[in-house]
């Protein structure tokens, strides 16, 4: 059975404070490892697909990497807005299985 | 509307009581999902339909019945519910059964 880790559970920043969020996995056949947003209250927001070792995503200040065993969400100097629960999942052959995220909150 | 829509957003029932939850989406998409989120779980895979046909129910209890009458729309009746199916109800939405998938807001669901 395919698992998913995310660590740390929670992680404070201070404003400009950049850190990296970790997604440890196991599966039989990877076919893609996704990353999403959740904002309280609200339905995850898509962010990135990888698929391969050594490919790498970026959007504004988030970028993506991807091993054979892990994935980092690396956050280069957050803001505010970016306080969030970030969520990875792996899909297999059949179907897409979530970690059970990260909170990142960031303080002014 | 665009993207993912779910109604109701909020539903507090009774464990006697039925009722249904909505979900359409705008994105002409060939998979649709039914998630349930607990507080500090993983969400949990609940039906998944491809092209209007179920291809996954997680052993999902009975008191849970999904219907798919098109593409577009996706329903989750729910009956006799107990007070630990309160969580969040997510639908979402995709090309295919392994391509990204699109999220709903949710609906609030409390049983009490």
């Amino acid at each position: 059975e395919d698992q998913v880790t995310q660590s740390p559970e929670a992680l404070r920043l201070q404003e400009g404070e950049s850190s990296s969020l970790n997604c440890s996995y196991t599966v039989s056949g990877l076919r893609g490892l996704f990353w999403y947003r959740q904002d309280p209250g609200k339905g995850p927001e898509f962010l990135f697909t990888l698929y391969s070792a050594g490919e790498e995503k970026e959007k504004e200040r988030l970028k993506a990497t991807l091993t054979k065993k892990e994935s980092f969400l690396h956050i280069t100097a957050p803001k505010p807005e970016d306080s969030a629960t970030y969520l990875c999942a792996v899909q297999d052959d059949y179907k897409l299985s979530f970690g059970a995220g990260t909170t990142v909150t960031v303080r002014a | 509307e665009t993207g993912v829509t779910q109604t109701p957003r909020h539903l507090v029932m009774g464990m006697t009581n039925k009722k249904s939850l909505k979900c359409e989406q705008h994105l002409g998409h060939n998979a649709m999902y039914w998630y349930k989120q607990s507080a500090k779980k993983p969400l949990e895979l609940m039906f998944v339909y491809s092209l209007e046909e179920r291809v996954e129910n997680n052993s999902v209890p009975s008191r849970f019945s999904p219907e798919c009458p098109n593409s577009s729309h996706l329903f989750l009746h729910l009956h006799t519910l107990q007070p630990e199916d309160s969580a969040l109800y997510l639908c979402a939405s995709s090309q295919d059964p392994l391509t990204e998938q699109y999220f709903g807001p949710g609906t609030r669901l409390t049983v009490t």
